[in-house]
């Protein structure tokens, strides 16, 4: 399977630890995404990167929350000292940038879901 | 005011019936629209692109009004299997702030009843 992989799928932690999620984009693929959902609402834009660089940040991502994508292939996304309100399903999507604005559609991960005790 | 906003439903569908609903975005210079698809605890999946002249994809209708600022999609002959939530997504304007990202709405929820 070539698509967008996330692991863990689910992760249970107390509120209080640490978190790191994995995303693994379609291998030619040079932007990768991070979004937040919550049941009900639709996804909420986090951070993107093209290849390495970190290209735009949400407010929403507070500084507890930071991304990596050392590489320019696959991404983690770290929350410290996690809290209740944190509980969500956060997605991973990849899409290809080329010249002149061109952006291929976003293909999504299956998520990793946080639950914060 | 949110930048994307829906209805949330649930639009229930009699199986063979049509259903359109819209979606209303807030910034006049968006780029690009799509409409995207999701299954319940499932990742957003692409349905189709939006284009200015409006389109079609077999049993699905998409289109643009600009000046009004929204945009439609329509199911003909719907089936069971159209039951999912239906995200809109616009893609901002580049600024010197935003390279365009994607916003999505609330989804609005089709349920196809036998």
């Amino acid at each position: 399977d070539t698509g967008v992989s996330q692991d863990p799928r689910h992760k249970i932690t107390k509120r209080g630890q640490n978190v790191t999620f994995r995303c693994d984009p379609i291998s030619e693929h040079n932007r990768l995404y991070w979004y937040r959902q919550t049941l009900g609402q639709g996804p909420e834009f986090l951070t993107y990167f093209q290849n390495e660089a970190q290209l735009e940040k949400s407010r929403l991502l507070s500084d507890r929350f930071s991304a990596e994508r050392p590489k320019g292939s696959f991404s983690t996304l770290e929350i410290q000292r996690t809290e209740q309100g944190d509980s969500a399903m956060y997605l991973c999507a990849s899409s290809l940038a080329g010249t002149g604005g061109y952006n291929s559609p976003l293909h999504f991960g299956n998520g990793t879901r946080l639950t914060v005790t | 005011r949110k930048e994307v906003e829906q209805d949330p439903g649930p639009f229930n569908v009699p199986e063979g019936a049509t259903v359109a609903f819209n979606c209303t975005y807030s910034n006049s210079a968006s780029q690009s629209f799509f409409w995207y698809r999701q299954d319940c605890r499932k990742e957003p999946k692409l349905l189709m692109s939006v284009y200015s002249s409006g389109n079609e994809d077999g049993r699905f209708t998409a289109q643009l009004n600009r000046a009004s600022q929204y945009i439609s999609l329509l199911i003909r002959d719907s089936k069971l299997s159209d039951s999912a939530t239906y995200l809109c997504v616009v893609k901002g304007p580049m600024t010197t702030d935003s390279w365009g990202k994607l916003q999505f709405g609330a989804g609005t929820q089709v349920v196809v009843t036998p």
